[in-house]
């Protein structure tokens, strides 16, 4: 079936430093998500790529679609205490049906 | 704004015990999806619905069902509980086939 290669595994980075985690896949997806879950709480959606190509920000964060449609990327910059949590890209194409297909998760600590 | 509201938040059941989860989408949500998670583990779909009709189905065991009301809320309905089962159940909804889709904080059951 439709699998997402997410990478990093983790990261334990310096407070202010910068991030970035990307994902891939052999499948084509019309829509990535970006999702941020912190211990016993549901996933929460930080960003929306609706378009290859497509370049969203929101406040610190930054992901791109990438054009084959395979790929996409999320930056955090400035990193902050705050930011610890993991992080699920996750992909939907109706052709899989209604479900997301997420990435294994990238665990992010940051050391202040 | 409103959320995915779901309950329990934590249920213990003992084995060969049923389990009933409830989820309430968003306001004028018409989707709703549920997923399992293990620890460590990305989420794992197991059935949506549109319409209160099952519109997708994932590897939701067969001593599982789940039905959407004309309210648009869910029920996850889990027989013969097993040990294995024991993880967080998530409910997500969204407009359509993934517009906005938002997960809630979902449901940790354990089984004893």
């Amino acid at each position: 079936g439709q699998q997402l290669n997410q990478s990093p595994q983790s990261m334990f980075i310096q407070e202010g430093e910068d991030v970035s985690m990307n994902c891939t896949s052999s499948s084509i997806f019309n829509t990535w998500l970006w999702y941020k879950q912190e211990p016993g709480e549901g996933p929460v959606l930080l960003i929306a790529l609706y378009k290859a190509g497509e370049l969203t920000s929101n406040g610190r964060l930054t992901a791109q679609f990438g054009i084959t449609r395979k790929d996409s990327f999320l930056n955090i910059s400035a990193s902050i205490p705050s930011d610890v949590g993991i992080y699920f890209c996750a992909g939907h194409h109706m052709e899989y049906g209604n479900k997301l297909v997420f990435g294994a998760g990238t665990i992010l600590r940051v050391k202040s | 704004a409103a959320g995915v509201i779901q309950s329990p938040r934590h249920l213990i059941k003992e084995k060969r015990e049923t389990a009933t989860l409830k989820c309430y989408p968003i306001p004028r949500h018409d989707t709703v999806y549920w997923y399992q998670q293990g620890p460590g583990q990305d989420p794992q779909f197991l059935i949506s619905f549109y319409e209160k009709m099952q519109s997708d189905k994932g590897s939701i065991p067969d001593r599982f069902s789940a039905q959407q009301f004309s309210d648009y809320h869910s029920e996850l309905n889990m027989s013969s509980l097993e040990l294995g089962d024991s993880a967080l159940y998530f409910c997500a909804s969204s407009f359509g086939s993934f517009y906005g889709y938002t997960f809630g904080s979902g449901t940790r059951l354990t089984v004893v």
